[in-house]
C-alpha cells in the first residue's frame, strides 16, 4: 500500500523567511496530493492541493510542487507570518482514501 | 465546502464501555471516512463508511472493535467498543464533498478512556 514520508518533523523560521516541507510517496499510481494545516485543538484544514497532471500550483503565499518521476512533492510558504505556525500534513491518494505523512510542526518567530 | 458536525465533541469514558460518535453533514456526500489521531500523531484512516453496505476497514482495524453505520448520504456513526486507555485519541470524520475528491474534516471527538 501507499506510504508517505514527510520531512522535517519540526521547522523553525523567522517571520518573513520561507519554509519548505517535503514529502515522498511510494505508490506511483497516486494522483492527488493535498496539504492540510492543523492548528492546536482544531480540525485539519485543506490549504492547497495538486493533481498529477500539473507540476506546480500557487495560491498567494503558498505553493506546491510535484515531481512524479521522483515521487515527491513539496509545500512552499513564502513571507511567513506568526499565524502560519501550525502542524502541516501532506497526503497522497490513488483512489478515494488519503494516506497522511507524519506531520511537520512549523514555528514562525516574530 | 460542506458543513460537518460531530457529537460528542469530547468525552471521558471508563474502560470496558463503548462510545458512539455521530457525524452529520449538511449536504449529501458520496464518501465518508473515519480517522483516528493519537496525541501528537498524524491521521490514520480507520475505515470508509459505505452507504447501504458494510464499511471498508483498513489494516489493523476490525468491525468488532469499530462498528460503523451509514444509514444515508448525510450521516454516519463510529462506535469504539470495549474501550481501553489505548483508545484515547481524537476521532475525526471526513467527507468527500465534491467532484474534485477533496476531503473536509469534522471538528473531531476527543476521547479519554480511564
Amino acid at each position: 500500500g501507499e506510504n508517505v514520508e514527510q520531512h522535517p518533523s519540526t521547522l523553525s523560521v523567522q517571520e518573513g523567511d520561507s519554509a519548505v516541507i517535503k514529502c515522498t510517496y511510494s505508490d506511483s499510481a497516486s494522483n492527488y496530493f493535498p496539504w492540510y494545516k492543523q492548528e492546536l485543538g482544531k480540525r485539519p484544514q485543506l490549504i492547497i492541493d495538486i493533481r498529477s497532471n500539473v507540476g506546480e500550483k500557487k495560491d498567494q503565499r503558498i505553493a506546491v510542487t510535484l515531481n512524479k518521476t521522483a515521487k515527491h512533492f513539496s509545500l512552499h510558504i513564502t513571507e511567513t507570518q506568526p499565524e502560519d505556525s501550525a502542524v502541516y500534513f501532506c497526503a497522497a491518494s490513488r483512489a478515494d482514501k488519503l494516506i497522511f505523512g507524519t506531520g511537520t510542526r512549523l514555528q514562525v518567530f516574530p | 465546502s460542506a458543513v460537518i458536525s460531530q457529537k460528542p465533541s469530547r468525552d471521558i469514558c471508563q474502560r470496558g464501555t463503548s462510545l458512539t460518535i455521530q457525524c452529520q453533514v449538511d449536504s449529501q456526500v458520496t464518501m465518508m471516512f473515519w480517522y483516528r489521531q493519537q496525541p501528537g500523531q498524524s491521521l490514520t484512516l480507520i475505515a470508509t463508511a459505505n452507504q447501504g453496505s458494510e464499511a471498508t476497514y483498513e489494516s489493523g482495524f476490525v468491525i468488532d472493535k469499530f462498528p460503523i453505520s451509514r444509514p444515508n448520504l448525510t450521516f454516519s456513526t463510529l462506535t469504539v467498543s470495549n474501550m481501553s486507555p489505548e483508545d484515547s485519541s481524537i476521532y475525526l470524520c471526513s467527507v468527500d464533498a465534491g467532484l474534485k475528491r477533496t476531503q473536509y474534516f469534522g471538528p473531531g471527538t476527543r476521547l479519554l478512556v480511564l
